[in-house]
């Protein structure tokens, strides 16, 4: 199976700070790579697929890069609403496998 | 919109079974896959398996392959998941969610349905 490795496992920023969440898998997953942010209680929501593409609706300030093995979400300027748990998902191969998550909160 | 709605929690005793529906709502339900996971604190998101019901076909993870069967009932837009020989391992959060395009991401999940196994 693939490993997803996330990091950090938690962060803690200010407002309208950019904050950066990393994802490496243990094999080459293309760009079969997706982004969702998870509230307490809540279902996981889709933010980004295809490793760069943005989910409808999702605010412009959630983006995302990489290929191959290296991916990186980035919220370009931290909002309260932010605040959240976020987690890579690759699909390029069944089983797919999820990374074991950001706690991104405030300082 | 596209909904998943799931059926209620569920507590059941260690060698029991569990049967968890998800009802779709919002799109034409034959034509994108279901797929199943879990969320424990010992082993995070877990991908257990998917069901296509346009045809009834599944794949299952192989760590769950002999105690997982998905199932689906067109004439009322639900997908069964149901797990059997529970352990405590088994309790947490059991999700639908929709593949959009057949390739395995999940745009749409339902609210989850939290399966307790205690003796």
């Amino acid at each position: 199976d693939i490993q997803m490795t996330q990091s950090p496992s938690s962060l803690a920023a200010s407002l309208g700070d950019r904050v950066t969440i990393t994802c490496q898998g243990s094999q080459d997953t293309g760009n079969y790579l997706s982004w969702y942010q998870q509230k307490p209680g809540k279902a996981p929501k889709l933010l980004i697929y295809g490793a760069t593409e943005l989910e409808p609706g999702v605010p412009s300030r959630f983006s995302g890069s990489g290929y191959v093995t290296n991916f990186t979400l980035i919220i370009s300027s931290l909002q309260p609403e932010d605040i959240a748990t976020y987690f890579c998902l690759q699909y390029a191969l069944l089983p797919v496998t999820f990374g074991q998550g950001t706690r991104v909160h405030f300082k | 919109q596209v909904q998943l709605v799931q059926s209620g929690a569920e507590v059941k005793k260690p060698g029991a079974s569990v049967k968890v529906s998800c009802e779709a709502s919002g799109y034409k339900f034959a034509a994108n896959y279901i797929h199943w996971i879990r969320q424990t604190p010992g082993r995070g998101l877990e991908w257990m398996g998917c069901i296509y019901p346009h045809n009834g076909a599944t794949e299952y993870s192989r760590n769950f392959q002999g105690r997982v069967t998905m199932t689906a009932d067109r004439s009322i837009s639900t997908v069964y998941m149901e797990v059997t020989r529970l352990t405590s391992d088994d309790t947490g959060v059991y999700y639908c969610a929709r593949d959009p395009r057949g390739l395995n991401y999940f745009d749409s999940w339902g609210h989850g349905t939290l399966v307790t196994v205690s003796s």
